[in-house]
């Protein structure tokens, strides 16, 4: 079974500085980890996502996180934090079932402030 | 760029009414989902559908449930008689399949309210 754990239901930055967001996951078999973000009162958008090629992945808008094996850590990043920014962010994981993707798994989410 | 909708925005029913949530996936898309989002905790997975089955579904996803997509564009989430916990945010999402790991699309979402 697969499961998430995002650490920090709340992060308040400062306009410019830099941003992390924790998630550790859990999975018997190689997984497949994303990163949504959700705006106020908008559905999930993708932000990036890790599918065992690259352990550091780019994403939209500037983010980026990187797949630790031995951390079992997906931890998303973005060196200078915009306004604009502000949103809930979400972690998720998946497996790939003989080609068909499976359900995703979130954690339960990360509030992210941006002060100016 | 081609996105998922869903409908209606925002539905209030009363406890034990019916319900049907509405969502038309990306045109060539073949596998979809229906998550929902109670208030303040995370997003969790209700069920699949490709090929006009469902393909895994959570405990959640009782006999209260089912899913349809009854022509070539919708697909749908019925619940047979609502109650008070049901009430959610409901996302619906596709995925174009075909061996490569794709990205869910999500809608926008349906907020149901249960008095």
């Amino acid at each position: 079974a697969q499961s998430v754990t995002q650490l920090g239901s709340h992060v308040s930055v400062s306009e410019g500085a830099l941003v992390l967001l924790r998630c550790n996951y859990s999975s018997s078999v190689p997984p497949y980890l994303f990163w949504y973000v959700q705006y106020p009162n908008q559905g999930l958008q993708l932000l990036l996502k890790y599918t065992s090629a690259a352990t550091l992945v780019k994403g939209i808008n500037g983010f980026e996180a990187e797949f630790k094996k031995s951390e079992t850590s997906f931890h998303l990043t973005k060196p200078s934090a915009h306004m604009s920014d502000a949103a809930e962010y979400f972690c998720a994981v998946s497996v790939n079932y003989g080609g068909s993707q499976g359900n995703l798994i979130f954690g339960k989410g990360t509030k992210l402030s941006v002060k100016p | 760029e081609p996105e998922v909708t869903q409908t209606p925005s925002h539905q209030v029913t009363q406890m034990g009414q019916e319900v049907i949530l509405r969502c038309v996936p990306i045109s060539n898309h073949l596998y979809f989902y229906w998550y929902r989002q109670i208030l303040g905790q995370k997003v969790e997975f209700l069920v699949s559908f490709y090929n006009n089955e469902i393909s895994e579904k959570s405990e959640i996803f009782d006999d209260q449930f089912s899913v349809e997509r009854p022509d070539g564009s919708n697909f749908t989430l019925k619940i047979r008689s609502t109650k008070l916990e049901d009430s959610a945010m409901y996302f619906c999402a596709s995925i174009r399949g075909g061996g490569a790991v794709g990205t869910q699309y999500f809608g926008p979402g349906t907020r149901l309210l249960v008095l």
